[in-house]
């Protein structure tokens, strides 16, 4: 069964600072990888995803995410912190090809101090 | 992009009443819906996965009576909480596969979350 580990249920980073949330993913084969983010009281919303194409995927709002087979992470990242940035954030993992099956992290909160 | 209408975003009901939240794909058609369960400071569970013209497919450990989803049409699932009870409070999302692009068949799109309050 597919596991997604995120290292840090919170992570507190002062404004501009980088921002770097951990994400390890179980599998056998290389999954299809997200990063969603959710603002309180909403649904999820797509960041980025990587699916065996270039390991290096850049998404919206400055965040990118890099896999790396060898280490099975998929660490999300931006240069310099907005207090926008302040959410929750998941990272997930589907079977390469199907959506069916989606697992998901339990989640990281990201706090922007100003 | 593709957006996913979940309605209504806060609901609040006496315990033993029954409630209904719709899923609705706006501009694109959805075949399969997936239904979560969120509790407060913690990850999304899948509940059930919703198919257009048959039954729905619920997770181990997710009553099905308990839970009643359809998916009516190819941009209508519902999920109904039956005899809801104060336990059943909680954040349902739903969401449908797709971003309306070409590339998007395995990135989920989802609605907005209903907040579910059971007195």
């Amino acid at each position: 069964a597919q596991s997604v580990t995120q290292l840090g249920s919170h992570v507190s980073v002062s404004e501009g600072a980088l921002v770097l949330l951990r994400c390890n993913y179980s599998s056998s084969v290389p999954p299809y990888l997200f990063w969603y983010v959710q603002y309180p009281n909403q649904g999820l919303q797509l960041l980025l995803k990587y699916t065996s194409a270039a390991t290096l995927v850049k998404g919206i709002n400055g965040f990118e995410a890099e896999f790396k087979k060898s280490e099975t992470s998929f660490h999300l990242t931006k240069p310099s912190a907005h207090m926008s940035d302040a959410a929750e954030y998941f990272c997930a993992a589907s079977s390469a090809g199907g959506y069916q099956k989606v697992t998901f992290g339990i989640g990281t909160k990201l706090q922007v101090i100003p | 992009g593709a957006v996913v209408s979940q309605h209504p975003s806060r609901v609040i009901c006496k315990s033993g009443t029954s409630v209904k939240i719709e899923c609705r794909s706006l501009d694109f058609q959805a075949t399969t819906m997936f239904w979560y369960r969120q509790f407060p400071k913690q990850s999304l569970m899948l509940m059930a996965t919703s198919n257009e013209g048959s039954k729905a497919t619920y997770e181990q450990g997710v009553e099905k009576d308990k839970f009643l989803i359809n998916h009516a049409s190819l941009t209508l699932s519902t999920l109904t909480v039956t005899s809801a009870h104060p336990e059943d409070s909680s954040f349902y999302i739903c969401s449908a596969p797709g971003d309306g692009s070409s590339s998007g068949a395995n990135v989920l799109t989802f609605g907005a979350g209903s907040r579910l309050t059971v007195l």
